[in-house]
C-alpha cells in the first residue's frame, strides 16, 4: 500500500459546479499536510495547509479526517482556471520530508 | 526575489554522458530538495539536505550525487545516465521549522 493515495481521476466537472477530492494517508503518526496545485509542464505550487480545524481559502476548503486518515479538498463554484493536478502531501512527526500522492487530475470544461 | 531557480530547463544525454542539475535559492532556506517526476508515480524524493553541509537519501538516490554547495546551492549530478533516468527533476527548498516546500521550475532529462 503507497503511504500517500490519491484518486487519479480525471475529475470532468462544468463550470460553477462543487468537487471534493480526497486523499489517505497510512501513517498514524503524520503531523503536517498540504494540498499542492501543478499546472501542465510547470512546478507544484502551494495551495493550503491542512489544519486540524479545517480551513478556507475563497473557494477553496481543505479538512483532515484523523480518524480515518485523509484529508479532503473542496473547491465551489469551479472556474476553468482550476483545471490542473492537485496534489496531498504528508508530514509525518519531527521528519524533514514530505511524502507525496501521485495527484488528482481536475478538468473544468464550460 | 527569484525564488528557487533551476538550471537547466531542458537536456538531452546519450547513455553514459554524466551531467549536473543545478539548483539556487535566494530565500535563505536551510533545507534543500532533489524530486523525480514521473507519469503515475508522483514526486519521489532522490536527495535532500536539511541543512547546510549535510545530505540524505531519500526514496531513490541509486545513480545520482548530491552536493550542498553552500546555504543557497544544491546540485545534483548523474554520473552514467540511464534511459531509465528519463523524467522531470524539482528541486525545492523549506524553511524550518516550517514543513511547507517551495519549488523551482524543473530540468526536462531526456537521455537516450
Amino acid at each position: 500500500r503507497k503511504e500517500v493515495e490519491q484518486d487519479p481521476g480525471p475529475f470532468n466537472v462544468p463550470e460553477g459546479a462543487t468537487v471534493a477530492f480526497n486523499c489517505t494517508y497510512s501513517n498514524s503518526a503524520s503531523q503536517s499536510f498540504f494540498w499542492y496545485r501543478q499546472d501542465c509542464r510547470k512546478e507544484p505550487k502551494l495551495l493550503m495547509s491542512v489544519y486540524s480545524s479545517g480551513n478556507e481559502d475563497g473557494r477553496f476548503t481543505a479538512q483532515l479526517n484523523r480518524a480515518s486518515q485523509y484529508i479532503s479538498l473542496l473547491i465551489r463554484d469551479s472556474k476553468l482556471s482550476d483545471s490542473a493536478t492537485y496534489l496531498c502531501a504528508v508530514n509525518y512527526r519531527g521528519g524533514n520530508k514530505l511524502v507525496f500522492g501521485a495527484g488528482t487530475i481536475l478538468r473544468v470544461k464550460s | 526575489n527569484a525564488g528557487v531557480t533551476q538550471t537547466p530547463k531542458f537536456q538531452v544525454l546519450k547513455t553514459g554522458q554524466s551531467m549536473t542539475l543545478q539548483c539556487a535559492q535566494d530565500m535563505n532556506h536551510n533545507s534543500m530538495y532533489w524530486y523525480r517526476q514521473d507519469p503515475g508515480m508522483g514526486l519521489r524524493l532522490i536527495y535532500y539536505s536539511a541543512s547546510e553541509g549535510t545530505t540524505d537519501k531519500g526514496e531513490v538516490p541509486n545513480g545520482y550525487n548530491v552536493s550542498r554547495l553552500n546555504k543557497r546551492e544544491f546540485s545534483l549530478r548523474l554520473e552514467s545516465a540511464a534511459p531509465s533516468q528519463t523524467s522531470v527533476y524539482f528541486c525545492a527548498s523549506r524553511e524550518t521549522p516550517s514543513y511547507e516546500q517551495y519549488f523551482g521550475p524543473g530540468t526536462r532529462l531526456t537521455v537516450t
